[in-house]
């Protein structure tokens, strides 16, 4: 399993966009790369997936080099709604990966 | 999108008792759930792997006699806590995976959680 590395906390204001960035070096061929959002007491809700280069869908974008060592996830004009931990997955999909969850990124959006 | 539901959100109970919690997939058939524990400010962790009509693989570290899971059908996966002391208190989450899951690319569908007490 690729280990992933993030930013502990992140802050923002109200109608930025915020961009948070996550290492994995050892990923691998037939790996995905997929974020999750969590509030407090509730649990992880599926953001975003995507293999390489870009994917857009109607709350966020993933951008993922060539090299796939990284990928980041963007938030466009964020609120105060948006503060929550994000983390990033890194595994194997279709071989029934392990969702191993990092530290992830805790997002606080001021007003 | 697909659906996980727990119960109980929350349970308070006395040390030295069992406490069931329950996983449900409402409209997909979970071929593969997982379950995790979360202590304040901290992230999940991954307990074990449920797959239906086998047993489960626990993660190190974690007492398969303590944590006793079950996945009997394709829609619902259990975990038991047994002998409950203090420091089992944690938010308890599962998730799951279906045989054609969300858009077909592996999606993962999380439960709401459990709180458990313990006092």
């Amino acid at each position: 399993l690729a280990k992933t590395t993030q930013p502990i906390s992140m802050d923002s204001y109200e109608g930025q966009e915020v961009n948070i960035t996550c290492s994995h070096n050892n990923i691998a061929t037939n790996d995905y790369i997929t974020w999750y959002q969590q509030f407090p007491s509730q649990g992880p809700r599926f953001i975003i997936q995507g293999y390489k280069t870009k994917v857009t869908n109607e709350v966020a974008s993933l951008f993922i080099p060539a090299d796939r060592k990284s990928s980041t996830l963007s938030l466009p004009r964020v609120s105060l709604s948006d503060t929550a931990v994000y983390y990033c997955l890194v595994g194997d999909i279709g071989g029934g990966f392990k969702t191993i969850f990092g530290a992830g990124t805790r997002l606080f959006v001021k007003a | 999108g697909a659906v996980v539901s727990q119960h109980p959100s929350r349970v308070i109970c006395k040390s030295g008792t069992s406490v069931k919690i329950e996983c449900r997939s409402l409209d997909f058939q979970a071929t593969t759930m997982f379950w995790y524990r979360q202590f304040p400010k901290k992230s999940l962790m991954l307990m074990a792997t449920s797959n239906e009509g086998s047993k489960a693989t626990y993660e190190q570290g974690v007492e398969k006699d303590k944590f006793l899971i079950n996945h009997a059908s394709l829609t619902l996966s259990t975990l038991t806590v047994t002998s409950a002391h203090p420091e089992d208190s944690s938010f308890y989450i599962c998730s799951a995976r279906g045989r054609h899951s969300g858009s077909g690319t592996g999606e993962l569908f999380f439960g709401e959680g459990s709180r458990l007490t313990v006092l």
